[in-house]
């Protein structure tokens, strides 16, 4: 089975303007949470989907955004871009069976985003 | 707040040695905990999982404790190799089914040398 894959694995962009990330689940698997990831603040949960639903949310602006489609792949979009922004974005899927903690995330390689 | 802490500070063994990574978490009472491993560029993979009615969990040379009451879990590698070096993350789930989440603490990063 094929893993979990991010697209594009690098992005460059400057203040002001907006990013989709996209993210394509393992086969099978329904629920996908996305996380930012940088050095100061470590792995930091922002949203996950489950059937096309926004299930749970973090602590984030709303210029910070995502969905969910049919096929349970998603996107993240990030508006208004900040030089803080600038971090490592994984996407991680779950069969989410037991909807609970007891369901492995499967992490994709990221998208490392750089704003300048 | 809700907060969990790890080894800041990296721990650098001998290769052979046992590797003890301490987790610390406050503030709420999670019904299960998972470890992580992560290497440098890339994301984490998933080592164990240990539920709140479960004292220890063990894999082959990994083993994890869950004490509900230090409010703290310990993940061990016995017999450590070089190539166990990366960065260990643990993260309970907080919250209730459906609705809650992973959060991960910082992370340890673990040096095994030869």
């Amino acid at each position: 089975k094929a893993g979990v894959t991010q697209t594009p694995r690098y992005l460059i962009k400057t203040r002001g303007q907006q990013v989709t990330l996209s993210c394509s689940p393992i086969s099978g698997h329904r629920s996908v949470s996305w996380y930012q990831q940088t050095p100061g603040q470590g792995l930091q949960f922002l949203f996950e989907y489950f059937s096309e639903t926004q299930r749970n949310k973090g602590n984030f602006p709303g210029r910070f955004s995502g969905r969910q489609f049919s096929n349970s792949r998603s996107e993240m979009n990030v508006s208004t871009l900040e030089l803080g922004d600038s971090a490592l974005y994984l996407c991680a899927s779950s069969l989410a069976t037991s909807g609970n903690g007891a369901d492995t995330q499967y992490f994709g390689p990221g998208t490392r985003l750089t704003v300048l | 707040s809700q907060k969990i802490e790890q080894n800041s500070e990296a721990l650098n063994i001998q290769e052979g040695k046992t590797a003890t990574l301490t987790c610390n978490y406050t503030n709420y009472s999670p019904a299960y905990l998972q470890w992580y491993r992560q290497d440098p560029g890339r994301g984490p993979v998933f080592l164990l999982l240990i539920r709140e009615n479960e004292k220890e969990k063990r894999k082959e040379r990994l083993k994890v404790t869950f004490d509900t009451t230090l409010k703290q879990s310990l993940f061990h590698i016995t017999a450590s190799q070089p190539a166990d070096s990366a960065t260990y993350l643990c993260a309970p789930f907080v919250g209730s089914s459906n609705t809650g989440k992973l959060i991960f603490g910082q992370g340890t990063t673990l040096q095994v040398k030869p």
